[in-house]
């Protein structure tokens, strides 16, 4: 049974780039959520989506975009890229049923550096 | 921002003591959830507390939940050095249609053989 895979792995851009981040959640899950981490701190909430809408953003500019695909999968995209989106990008996966907050499987994430 | 508010930020201990990790929070939720993160890779899901509950056991880990002081403290009796990592707790705030995670800015734990 496959967990949550997420592509890539690293991700070097520079400033006012645009970046794709791509997310498989766990077989059988339906709902995607995407966090950004920077060093040293905590996970936040960038959104989540079910039935390929975005349900819940959290504090993001517009810059930060999303999409679900009908086999659940995810894409996180960031445009005009700055030095402060250097972080970590985490793909969760849950099952709605069960409440969207419920357990929450992650990936291993998305190291992007931005120069 | 960060709901969570978590301490210590940092914890040495030695293999085989107890490790305790408080988390405090300001908005109503639905669940409390514990996370292990090794080394900046993916988070791993510990242990989810709802907000009716008051203790939970999972192996050698026991969380308590204290709604009314919004607060939630996890417990790691007899630690191991792979024990080592960071800690977060999350507060579940569920909407009308989806709901999301609030991390806190997590423990630094190690552990030492």
């Amino acid at each position: 049974d496959a967990g949550v895979t997420q592509s890539p792995t690293h991700l070097i851009k520079t400033r006012g780039q645009q970046v794709t981040l791509r997310c498989s959640p766990k077989s059988g899950h339906d709902t995607v959520s995407w966090y950004q981490q920077a060093l040293g701190q905590g996970p936040q909430f960038i959104f989540q989506y079910y039935e390929e809408e975005e349900r819940q953003r959290g504090n993001f500019p517009d810059r930060f975009s999303g999409h679900q695909f009908p086999n659940y999968s995810s894409e996180l995209n960031v445009n005009a890229l700055l030095l402060g989106d250097s972080a970590l990008y985490l793909c969760a996966s849950s099952l709605a049923l069960a409440g969207y907050t419920d357990t929450q499987y992650f990936g291993p994430g998305t190291r992007l550096t931005v120069l | 921002s960060q709901q969570g508010e978590e301490d210590p930020q940092a914890l040495s201990i030695q293999e085989g003591e107890n490790a305790t990790m408080n988390c405090s929070y300001k908005t109503s939720i639905n669940n409390l959830q514990w996370y292990r993160q090794n080394s900046g890779r993916g988070l791993v899901h510990l242990i989810l507390i709802r907000s009716n509950e008051r203790e939970k056991h999972s192996g050698r880990l026991r969380v308590t939940l204290d709604t009314s002081k919004k607060s939630s403290s996890l417990l790691i009796t007899a630690s191991r050095a792979a024990d080592t990592a960071s800690y977060f707790c999350a507060t579940a705030v569920i909407y009308n249609q989806g709901g999301k995670l609030i991390f806190g800015q997590g423990t630094e734990l190690s552990v030492k053989p």
